[in-house]
Formats: structure tokens, C-alpha cells, sequence
């Protein structure tokens, strides 16, 4: 167990719908990280927060938001859902005072977001 | 479980093999590596991590290796068991940056 925790595990839902996705980090963990694997790009970094503010962003679409509140937890918000936005949606979190680079990456279980 | 790729490189061993994985990265500014076993159904699971001022480290059952000069890494895993099948990244690092980019994974595939 990695003490990062991801619900919902699994999500079914439509296209043009709009989901969100909780990240509770590890404890003490400053830092959220939203992965995106599919089958044919592999993980891919999505977006990083510290400390509740953005701290990197990579290829995340303008339909996907994402925001770290005061208690350290991450929500991401995937809206006007297409087939492609299926995929398994993982949220990390660093180690401790994590403002440095070089830190691992400790994962969650992932959320299996389904779009039909 | 899902899965995590339908064309990944794959390496079939015996139990009790040694098994050797390897990853080629481009960006010379990385300088922080790790591996990463992923089960079906389950996140990446850190494995081993190494800097760039150290060829190479070892863990239990677990060596990386890094190659500067080709951009290298590799993963060795002795004495392969059945629990070690699973998909294997590589993760790179590169300096100034605080994400990590992780390459396609390599599938691992032990046979009692």
C-alpha cells in the first residue's frame, strides 16, 4: 500500500458528461501529481501541484481541470468526456517538502474511467 | 485486471532466471532515474532509483545500471520469480524539472 488513495476505482459514464476524480495523498506529502495511461501513449504527466498552488502542467487538455485544497487533496475534473478520455487516471504524491526535483513518486491505485 | 498496454516489448524468463531490462532516454539534462513495476490492476510500485553522479546500485534481488556516455539504464533482476511478472518503466528525471517522464514499459513474463 502505497497511502495514496484514488476513488472513485472505477467510473462509467457518458460521452459529453462531466466526472471528478479525488487523490488523498500520502501523509505529509506536499506534492499531487495526475498521470493519464491508455494503451497506446503510455503515462503521461498530466499536471502537479504544490502546497495547493500549480506547480507544472504537461498535456493535459482544456477540458480538464484540477485543483489541491487547504487538507492537501487533489480533485481532477474531466468535463465534456469524449471515447479517447477513457483511460486509467493516476494520482501521485512526493516525498516531503517535495519543492526540489529528484523525488520519487509514490502512485494510487488508479481510477478506470470508462466512456461510452 | 486492465492492461496497460497491448504492444509492449516483452521478456519471457524461467523461474530462477536472471532477467535484464533495459531503457534508452535522450535528454542528457536528466539526472534522476527510477524504476517502476506495475501489476495488472494496481499503480506503479517504486522499485529502485538511481542518480546520475552513480553507474550503478543495488537493492535486494534488484541492480540498476546507468550508462552516461549511450543514455542507458537497466534493470537486473536476480533469481526471477513467478511474482515478478509485470510491466517495468523506466522513469527519467530531468534537471530543473519537478515531474517525471516515464518511457513505454517493457512486459516481464516468468514461467514456473
Amino acid at each position: 500500500d502505497s497511502g495514496v488513495t484514488q476513488t472513485p476505482k472505477h467510473l462509467i459514464t457518458a460521452t459529453g458528461q462531466r466526472v471528478t476524480l479525488r487523490c488523498s495523498p500520502r501523509s505529509g506529502d506536499l506534492s499531487v501529481y495526475w498521470y493519464q495511461q491508455s494503451l497506446d501513449q503510455g503515462l503521461q504527466f498530466l499536471i502537479q501541484y504544490y502546497n495547493g498552488e500549480e506547480r507544472a502542467k504537461g498535456n493535459i487538455l482544456e477540458r480538464f481541470s484540477a485543483q489541491q485544497f487547504p487538507d492537501l487533496h487533489s480533485e481532477l475534473n474531466l468535463s465534456s468526456l469524449e471515447l479517447g478520455d477513457s483511460a486509467l487516471y493516476f494520482c501521485a504524491s512526493s516525498q516531503p517538502g517535495a519543492r526540489a526535483t529528484n523525488e520519487k513518486l509514490f502512485f494510487g491505485s488508479g481510477t478506470q474511467l470508462s466512456v461510452l | 485486471g486492465e492492461s496497460v498496454g497491448l504492444h509492449l516489448p516483452t521478456l519471457s524468463v524461467q523461474e530462477g532466471d536472471n532477467s535484464i531490462i533495459n531503457c534508452a532516454y535522450s535528454n542528457s539534462a536528466s539526472d534522476y532515474f527510477i524504476w517502476y513495476k506495475q501489476e495488472s490492476g494496481k499503480g506503479p510500485q517504486f522499485i529502485i532509483d538511481i542518480r546520475s553522479n552513480m553507474d550503478k546500485r543495488q537493492g535486494q534481488r534488484v541492480t540498476v545500471l546507468l550508462n552516461k556516455t549511450v543514455k542507458h539504464l537497466s534493470l537486473q533482476i536476480a533469481a526471477t520469480q513467478p511474482g515478478d511478472s509485470a510491466v517495468y518503466f523506466c522513469a527519467e528525471n530531468i534537471r530543473g524539472y519537478s515531474t517525471l517522464t516515464f518511457g513505454k514499459g517493457t512486459m516481464l513474463l516468468v514461467s514456473p
